[in-house]
């Protein structure tokens, strides 16, 4: 069975730093890009970005919303995904989910709330 | 990268057809066939329902079909049902990022 678990989330004050995980097991997480998905209460979904499998070169992308305060990484020995999130403003306040992209975002994790406020 | 546009809401009663559309640009629904669409009840994580445009995952009713013009995909549920109320999300690639619609809450009678 595959699961996605985050964890992570809490309360940080504006300007802060939060590191959230992603633990995946169920499927050969070395070989699937790994996304980060956010929501904020009662809005829509936001892609955040993504990391690439080592095949090819662990390359990350970002939303223009988050480049240069967000760095997303993996350690595939731990087949867990990072999201390494600097400056946080209150605008990214939101359920931060991670998701395996196979033929879609197939798997999700249950979300992890990120709350920014002073 | 803009969000992609749907209607804020829908509604059709059980047994009914109903139809979400999801409006791009030539650098995204047009460009690729790499449409998905989710299907999200409240406080649970979203459910691909609908890949590469059309194609169903394994598991997800036959009722759930989708397609693509030019621009704008569509999700169709046809027979609704009471289980079916949720809100609705496109998906498309957008050349190295990824795009979401706004969501369409479905709400049957």
């Amino acid at each position: 069975e595959v699961q996605l678990v985050e964890s992570g989330g809490g309360l940080v004050q504006p300007g802060g730093s939060l590191k959230l995980s992603c633990a995946a097991s169920g499927f050969t997480f070395s070989g699937s890009a790994m996304h980060w998905v956010r929501q904020a209460s009662g809005k829509g979904l936001e892609w955040v970005g993504r990391i690439r499998s080592k095949a090819n070169s662990y390359a990350t992308a970002y939303a223009a919303s988050v480049k240069g305060r967000f760095t997303i990484s993996r350690d595939d020995s731990k087949n867990t995904a990072y999201l390494q999130m600097n400056s946080l403003k209150t605008e990214d306040t939101a359920v931060y989910y991670c998701t395996r992209l196979g033929w879609a975002f197939d798997y999700w994790g249950q979300g992890t709330l990120v709350t920014v406020s002073s | 990268q803009s969000a992609l546009t749907q209607p804020a809401s829908v509604s059709g009663s059980p047994g009914q057809s109903i139809t979400i559309s999801c409006t791009g640009t030539s650098s995204d629904v047009g460009s690729y066939n790499l449409v998905s669409w989710y299907q999200q009840h409240p406080g649970k994580a979203p459910k691909l329902m609908i890949y590469e445009v059309s194609k169903r995952p394994s598991g997800v009713s036959n009722r759930f079909s989708g397609s693509k013009s030019g621009n704008t995909a569509s999700l169709t549920i046809s027979g609704l049902q009471a289980e079916d109320e949720a809100d609705y999300y496109c998906c498309s690639y957008a050349g190295s990022s990824w795009v979401f619609g706004g969501g369409t809450k479905l709400t049957v009678l």
